[in-house]
């Protein structure tokens, strides 16, 4: 595997189902992040890990539980969605961060997640 | 917080060019660009920083205007290839948080 993998790639759940996705990258970078891509809305940036640590956390619900257990992983727990929830969940890691915002982020293909 | 991206969706021959601007409302730090084509990953396509560095393809060029807050992604001599939604990313604190723009849709035809 090469780049950033996500699975699973679809995903139907009911508002009571915890369910979680998960993100891998095999580039050896130190930052990981999560956005929502919504139809007809920019891109959101949700959460952002440098070196396992959560360094932000850009006004998410508590129903979004991101973890971070190594640089190389990155999950994002579902619990009690609604149905506006419903989008496109991309994962993408970045060499480091900071360094006046040079670093270039690389995507992982999404799970698109339909709440029912 | 998000950039301003225009125009909204543009159609091309093959052959023609094509510019995309950002525009933000708050000072940057840099300016990225990606390319996404329906049902993939977003693609890195160049980092504008202030100071006048830039980093990315050789055959994609770009502007960055720090002073107006403006980015402008030139496409040229256009190919089917260049089909995909554009987006603007931009750092307004040098930590590498994007904020995106919604993006321009660009198809090439025939």
């Amino acid at each position: 595997e090469t780049g950033v993998t996500q699975t699973p790639r679809h995903l139907v759940m009911g508002m009571t189902n915890k369910k979680s996705l998960k993100c891998e990258q095999h580039l050896g970078h130190n930052a990981m992040y999560w956005y929502k891509q919504s139809a007809k809305k920019p891109l959101e940036l949700m959460f952002v890990y440098s070196l396992e640590e959560r360094v932000e956390n850009n006004s998410v619900p508590s129903r979004f539980s991101p973890e971070c257990p190594n640089s190389s992983h990155l999950f994002l727990h579902l619990h009690t969605l609604q149905p506006e929830d419903s989008a496109l969940y991309l994962c993408a890691s970045s060499q480091d961060r900071w360094q006046g915002g040079s670093y270039e982020q690389y995507f992982g293909p999404g799970t698109r997640l339909t709440v029912t | 917080q998000q950039p301003v991206q225009s125009p909204q969706a543009v159609i091309l021959r093959e052959g023609e060019d094509a510019v995309i601007n950002c525009s933000s409302s708050k000072a940057l730090y840099s300016v990225h660009w990606y390319r996404q084509k329906h049902g993939e990953a977003p693609i890195f396509l160049m980092i504008l920083l202030k100071g006048g560095e830039q980093k990315g393809h050789d055959k994609i060029s770009a502007s960055f205007n720090e002073k107006k807050q403006q980015s402008s992604l030139y496409l040229t001599a256009s190919q089917l290839s260049y089909s995909g939604t554009y987006f603007c990313g931009t750092d307004q604190t040098g930590a590498n948080n994007l904020f995106f723009g919604t993006g321009t849709r660009l198809t090439v035809i025939p």
